[in-house]
């Protein structure tokens, strides 16, 4: 089976301060993605890579990055991380071919509270 | 631009027979997925269609028709683990990554 796991399941942040999430597959898949998800708002693509040290920008990557130095772990940074940005973060990945096999396989999730 | 759109939220009894809609607007289109999500659980993958038609898989089903840019999710003999949410989402013919509906929130009852 397919692992996700991304640090830590809730984290409570003060507005100002820097924010890292961090996400390990296990599958050697080549794409992995970051998503907010809110409600009524459903899941929004931050940024995905599809290579190592490659990013592609999502729907909203204001106020975020992102950094995949190794093929199988894919951070999120928030710079200077803000209220607006409380949210559950969730990664996944997958394999990067068409068609079925391109099934994203989802993190736990992680959810942020910026006070 | 891509749009999705889902009813947000459905109410059915155990044992019935729910059908829940998804329709898009994409400027193309490359498979469509149908996804679960239990409450403060991850997403997990039920279903995928790229050709019109049905596809079974035990008791969920999904329909596509790309000519109408429409799909459904069928769940026969609902259970009360289906109280759940399920996510519609279309794959971007110009990339690697996917458009998500909002989710339809779905409560099975006794």
């Amino acid at each position: 089976d397919v692992k996700v796991t991304q640090s830590s399941r809730y984290l409570v942040k003060r507005t100002g301060e820097k924010v890292f999430l961090e996400c390990v597959q296990d599958m050697d898949h080549e794409n992995m993605f970051w998503y907010r998800q809110d409600p009524g708002l459903g899941l929004r693509l931050i940024y995905f890579s599809y290579d190592v040290k490659m990013k592609e920008k999502g729907d909203i990557p204001e106020g975020y990055s992102v950094s995949r130095e190794k093929k199988e772990r894919f951070s999120l940074i928030l710079e200077s991380a803000s209220t607006n940005q409380t949210s559950m973060y969730l990664c996944a990945s997958s394999l990067g071919l068409q068609g079925r096999t391109d099934t994203q396989y989802f993190g736990p999730g992680t959810r942020l509270t910026v006070l | 631009g891509q749009n999705i759109d889902q009813p947000t939220e459905m109410t059915a009894t155990e044992g019935a027979i729910v059908q829940i809609n998804c329709t898009y607007q994409t400027s193309g289109f490359n498979g469509l997925f149908w996804y679960q999500q239990h409450a403060g659980e991850a997403p997990t993958f039920l279903s995928y269609n790229v050709l019109d038609g049905l596809e079974e898989k035990g008791r969920f089903s999904s329909f596509l028709s790309r000519s109408k840019g429409y799909s459904y999710l069928l769940l026969k003999e609902l259970q009360m683990k289906d109280s759940a949410s399920y996510l519609c989402a279309v794959r971007d013919p110009q990339g690697q990554n996917f458009v998500f509906g909002p989710g339809t929130r779905l409560s099975v009852l006794p």
